[in-house]
């Protein structure tokens, strides 16, 4: 059974940092992963979709990268902003069964 | 891409009673996907609707609690019967598309159960 982590839960950072957060699922068998923003009470906004056989994305100022062999994907957020204040999901999309499986997401604060 | 609407975009209910919620998508689509999530909780699959057959359930989740309808390429509805406090989630329709694969989501329906 595919099991999503992230780390760290919650992140509160000072405007214009930049940032990796952390994604590891447990199953390598996968089409591809990507993440997602869900501000408050909303829906999800895909951010980026990386291909098992990509080693990285990059779309503005987010850059994600993706080990598939370790289990293991990154999201790079650069000059970080207070509007990217949102919950951050990864998830992988599993061969076979067709479907996504979430982490639990990280909570991310960027404060003015 | 798919641009997916959702109606209602949020309700509260009396237990007891049942929601039918409907998910429109800009084109046609293979399968759609109903997702749970519940006050502070990640999403979780409740099931898949393929057009022209049944639901295909989760673990934990059965089709009298959550009967489900596809009578095209771009609609679905998802019903939560008999509802209890418990079933105070958000709802979110998804669909994936594309040779890519990119999953994407409604806005979701937020539903309060008293």
């Amino acid at each position: 059974k595919q099991e999503v982590t992230q780390i760290p839960a919650a992140l509160s950072v000072p405007e214009g940092e930049n940032l990796v957060l952390n994604c590891s699922f447990t199953d390598s068998a996968i089409y591809n992963l990507q993440w997602f923003r869900q501000d408050p009470g909303k829906g999800l906004t895909s951010l980026l979709l990386i291909q098992s056989s990509q080693r990285e994305q990059t779309s503005g100022r987010l850059n994600a990268s993706l080990d598939k062999s370790s289990g293991r994907s990154t999201l790079y957020i650069a000059a970080s902003q207070p509007g990217d204040s949102a919950t951050y999901l990864c998830a992988p999309l599993i061969q076979g069964a067709q479907k996504l499986v979430f982490g639990q997401g990280t909570r991310l604060t960027i404060n003015p | 891409s798919a641009v997916i609407s959702q109606k209602p975009s949020r309700d509260i209910c009396q237990r007891g009673t049942s929601l039918t919620i409907q998910c429109q998508v800009d084109s046609q689509v293979t399968m759609m996907f109903w997702y749970r999530q519940q006050p502070g909780q990640s999403l979780t699959l409740i099931a898949t609707a393929n057009q022209g057959s049944e639901a295909t359930y989760e673990s934990g989740f059965v089709i009298d609690k959550f009967p489900i309808s596809r009578p095209n390429l771009t609609f679905s509805t998802l019903t939560v019967s008999n509802m209890s406090p418990e079933d105070s989630s958000i709802y979110l329709c998804s669909t994936r598309t594309g040779l890519e694969n990119i999953q994407y989501f409604g806005a979701g329906t937020r539903l309060s159960v008293l």
